[in-house]
């Protein structure tokens, strides 16, 4: 069974560019998450998709950033204009049931300069 | 404001010996307390997790201790090994009520190392 993927594996852009993450979660689950870590700070939630619904997108930073799941498969996630805080290591997970062990993809390592 | 704070920030640990890794949470609402460990390069992996019902959980060499009315629990890795050299986060999620989101609050991570 394939695990979690994420695309591109790092990404390096200027400030004010536009990046856009994708992940695809394991086949056949329903919720997706995305999460962030910030150079020493602790993972931080950014939202959760149910199939392609948005279930909880608390975490979002600010309105630069857009998340999508299309046909409640893959998901981007679209950080539009990028600023230098951005930067950090975007995860993705998933899970069968909201109750279920959440897996993690390899994540993608974003750098804004 | 931090939910979950996770004590140290790294750890160097010779080979054999005992890694201990401590977290404190606030939210009473938390109910599932997973610990997952980061390899370079990968993701977090669920390595071993614990509900408030029990007091320690124990796979082979990993073992979390809970203690409920401290709001602590925390991760021990007895005959601690190099390849055990890795980040972990524990990490904290509520109660599963039927609605709304289910995410994993996290603390800062311990990177430790085993040194042969």
């Amino acid at each position: 069974e394939a695990g979690v993927t994420q695309f591109p594996s790092h990404s390096v852009i200027e400030k004010g560019q536009t990046v856009t993450l994708r992940c695809d979660p394991i086949s056949g689950h329903d919720n997706l998450y995305w999460y962030r870590r910030v150079m020493g700070k602790e993972i931080k939630f950014l939202l959760h998709f149910v199939k392609e619904s948005k279930q909880d997108e608390s975490g979002m930073p600010n309105n630069r950033f857009l998340a999508e799941r299309t046909g409640g498969t893959y998901s981007t996630l679209k950080v539009q204009p990028a600023e230098l805080e951005d930067s950090g290591v975007y995860f993705c997970a998933s899970s069968q049931d909201v109750v279920d062990t959440q897996y993690f993809g390899p994540g993608t390592r974003l750098t804004v300069l | 404001q931090q939910q979950v704070k996770q004590s140290p920030q790294s750890l160097i640990v010779q080979k054999g010996g005992i890694s201990i890794i401590n977290c404190a949470y606030e939210n009473t609402a938390f109910d599932y307390f997973p610990w997952y460990q980061q390899f370079p390069g990968k993701g977090p992996a669920l390595l071993i997790a614990i509900r408030p019902d029990v007091s320690e959980k124990k796979e082979g060499r990993f073992t979390i201790s809970f203690n409920k009315s401290a709001k602590q629990f925390s991760l021990h890795i007895m005959d601690s090994q190099p390849g055990d050299s890795a980040t972990y986060f524990c990490a904290a999620r509520p109660a599963y009520s039927g609605a709304g989101s289910y995410q994993l609050t996290f603390g800062k991570g311990t990177k430790l190392s085993v040194i042969p």
